[in-house]
């Protein structure tokens, strides 16, 4: 099946600092990666839709400015989180979609990372 | 309103008994069902996909009520391991996805 890969999977960072997550697809294209972030005990929240060669599109109440998206390629997209604050401590995941499968619509996931700002 | 709605459970369910749950959906003209599970600090994976006309894989039972506009995911004879978050995951078009909350079954000895 699909391969999604996300590194980092552990990150423990300063307040202040800036932490780049990267999402690869290893055996397809995917034009679209979405990132989500997920509190403890809470649901997958969609933060972004990362499109290849254009700028990514934000859900309401997101910031673009702090959250960074790179979709450099078919197969690589990255997360940066800019100047990182104890509340942006989560779990972050993202997800990719098989441009020759889309018609499935089913979604690949990577491990996810989990960041912790001290 | 939410485009997916779930009930978040939990369900709490022994070993052996039969759990069901629905997931309704706001728009009409949504084209692709799926449900995912997740467990517990872990990406979420598909479980399996929703056709219109219903369908099984071993103990799980997934329905489309376009109608009503819901699905359903039926789980029989549960097993422990069956102690997850069940995601119900619509799609409308290639690009746009939502995502239910998550209904939590927790199968107890």
């Amino acid at each position: 099946g699909a391969v999604v890969s996300q590194h980092p999977s552990w990150v423990i960072c300063k307040s202040g600092t800036s932490v780049k997550i990267e999402c690869r697809s290893l055996d397809f294209q995917a034009t679209t990666m979405f990132w989500y972030r997920q509190f403890p005990k809470q649901s997958l929240m969609l933060m972004a839709t990362s499109n290849e060669g254009s700028k990514a599109t934000y859900e309401q109440g997101v910031e673009k400015d702090k959250f960074l998206i790179n979709h450099a390629s078919l197969t690589l997209s990255t997360l940066t989180v800019t100047s990182a604050h104890p509340e942006d401590s989560s779990f972050y995941i993202c997800s990719a979609r098989d441009v020759k499968r889309l018609g499935t619509g089913e979604l690949f996931f990577g491990e996810g990372s989990r960041l912790t700002v001290l | 309103r939410k485009e997916v709605e779930q009930d978040p459970g939990p369900f709490n369910v022994p070993e052996g008994a039969t759990v069901a749950f629905n997931c309704t959906y706001s728009n009409s003209a949504s084209q692709s069902f799926f449900w995912y599970r997740q467990d517990c600090r872990k990406e979420p994976k598909l479980l399996m996909s929703v056709y219109s006309s219903g369908n099984e894989d071993g103990r799980f039972t997934a329905q489309l009520n376009r109608a009503s506009q819901y699905i359903s995911l039926l789980i029989r004879d549960s097993k422990l391991s069956d102690s997850a978050t069940y995601l119900c995951v619509v799609t409308l078009g290639d690009y746009k996805l939502s995502f239910g909350a998550g209904t939590t079954v927790t199968v107890r000895a």
